[in-house]
């Protein structure tokens, strides 16, 4: 099983900054089957990013997703009000797939 | 416009069983694997099982806590997906999402959910 480790646990920034979020995978994800997902207080996840790099359908361009083998990163490029939120990467290159343990992006 | 809607949660005893469903619309239920991930109260997401296409087989998967007591099974006629939940534990206690692959992503469009409680 690929463990996926997210940092950092928290991350505290103004409205307007960027942010920049890690994923590290105990092992190499094959094919960068990579995503990132985002989730809001009572609400569902959504997709914003795939591949490692291309964003979902919707996802505004301040969202960037890179990295390969075991270390990615989810950047955003000018923090808007909406993106104060839980983000959480997941393996889906081998079974079974896993998540992070998420990164919060919280209001400083 | 896809929906994914979850049904079938609910309070359960340990050791009991219990079936959710995803009812889906706005998509080629036949094309898509539909996977299950739950939640935890604050807690993080966990990815349960999926189930493939008729092309592929109706190919299963679980995560290893599951595996042996959970089933995902789907009725193409009912555009349905189903999670049977048997010998739950309290560690099972969680939102159920349903959600749909899409361009090979597992989890390209999610339901809302559904609670699960396991306890006495």
């Amino acid at each position: 099983e690929i463990v996926l480790t997210q940092s950092p646990g928290t991350l505290s920034l103004s409205p307007g900054e960027r942010a920049t979020l890690s994923c590290r995978a105990s092992q190499s994800i094959s094919s960068r089957y990579l995503a990132w997902y985002q989730q809001k207080v009572g609400q569902a996840p959504r997709l914003l990013i795939y591949g490692a790099s291309s964003r979902a359908t919707g996802i505004p361009d301040r969202f960037s997703g890179g990295g390969s083998g075991t270390d990615f990163t989810l950047t955003i490029g000018r923090l808007e009000p909406e993106d104060f939120a839980v983000y959480y990467c997941q393996q889906y290159g081998s079974s079974p797939l896993t998540f992070g343990g998420g990164t919060k992006v919280e209001i400083k | 416009e896809v929906q994914l809607v979850e049904s079938g949660g609910g309070l359960v005893q340990p050791g009991g069983s219990l079936k959710l469903s995803c009812a889906a619309s706005g998509f080629v239920f036949s094309g898509s694997a539909l996977h299950w991930v739950r939640q935890a109260s604050g807690k993080g997401l966990e990815w349960v099982g999926r189930i493939e296409t008729k092309s592929n087989n109706y190919a299963t998967s679980y995560t290893p806590s599951v595996e042996g007591r959970f089933t995902v099974f789907r009725d193409e006629s009912k555009n349905t997906a189903y999670l049977q939940m048997n010998s739950l534990k309290i560690e099972d206690t969680a939102v159920y999402y349903c959600t749909r692959q899409g361009g090979g992503v597992p989890s390209w469009d999610w339901g809302q959910g559904t609670l699960v409680i396991v306890s006495s």
